[in-house]
């Protein structure tokens, strides 16, 4: 079964760092571009960055550049969100999920909630 | 980057019927498009993908059309477990924006 669980999430201070993981199972992790989502509480889905099969390629949202960074390590199947100098809006559950045919995103992992704020 | 128009935000229907959503993307897209599915409390579902093309084990009442800049998702018969919100999504180029989402709701 594909399958694709995050982890990492809690709460956090404004101007703290957190940095999130999603394991994955059940596909050729190495072959797929990856991409995290997020959703801030009763909002619109947001995407926030992706990343290639070999790292070569990495795209960000402009609301994170700069502050966040995607990476991957394919020989634990894995990947990661590094979050730093997090603010208020940043509190959202953040979902990773693989790059399939035409770019469409499926599978999703559950989601984990990061919550910024004192 | 290309902006998301989706329409319309809120929809009331009743079970039986048939609705439609839409989405308006600002430049071309071809049909690097898809279509999801939100539950309360659950992960978005991939309902449609590549504009058209039906995911496997999507129920046939849900179909997709259109290429360029606009698109349709449509629900024929619509059944008490599609009360939910949907969202757009443009893969063709990053950053690879979603709409603002369609509350579909119980009349």
């Amino acid at each position: 079964e594909v399958q694709l669980v995050e982890s990492g999430g809690g709460l956090v201070q404004p101007g703290g760092s957190l940095r999130l993981s999603c394991a994955a199972s059940g596909f050729t992790f190495s072959s797929y571009t990856m991409n995290w989502v997020r959703q801030a509480p009763g909002k619109g889905l947001e995407w926030v960055s992706s990343i290639s099969s070999g790292s070569q390629t990495i795209y960000y949202a402009d609301s994170v550049k700069g502050r966040f960074t995607i990476s991957r390590d394919n020989t634990k199947n894995s990947l990661y969100l590094q979050m730093n100098s997090l603010r208020d809006e940043d509190t959202a559950v953040y979902y990773c999920a693989r790059r399939g045919f035409s770019g469409c995103l499926d599978p999703w992992g559950q989601g984990t909630l990061v919550t910024v704020g004192s | 980057d290309i902006q998301m128009t989706q329409s319309p935000s809120s929809l009331s229907a009743s079970v039986g019927d048939r609705v439609t959503i839409t989405c308006r993307t600002s430049q071309s897209i071809s049909d690097y498009f898809n279509w999801y599915q939100q539950k309360p409390g659950t992960a978005p579902k991939l309902l449609i993908y590549a504009a058209s093309s039906l995911q496997s084990g999507v129920p046939s009442r849900f179909s997709g059309s259109g290429s360029g800049t606009d698109f349709t998702l449509t629900i024929s018969g619509l059944q008490p477990e599609d009360f939910a919100s949907y969202y757009c999504h443009q893969s063709y180029s990053a950053p690879y924006s979603f709409g603002q989402g369609t509350k579909l709701e119980i009349k």
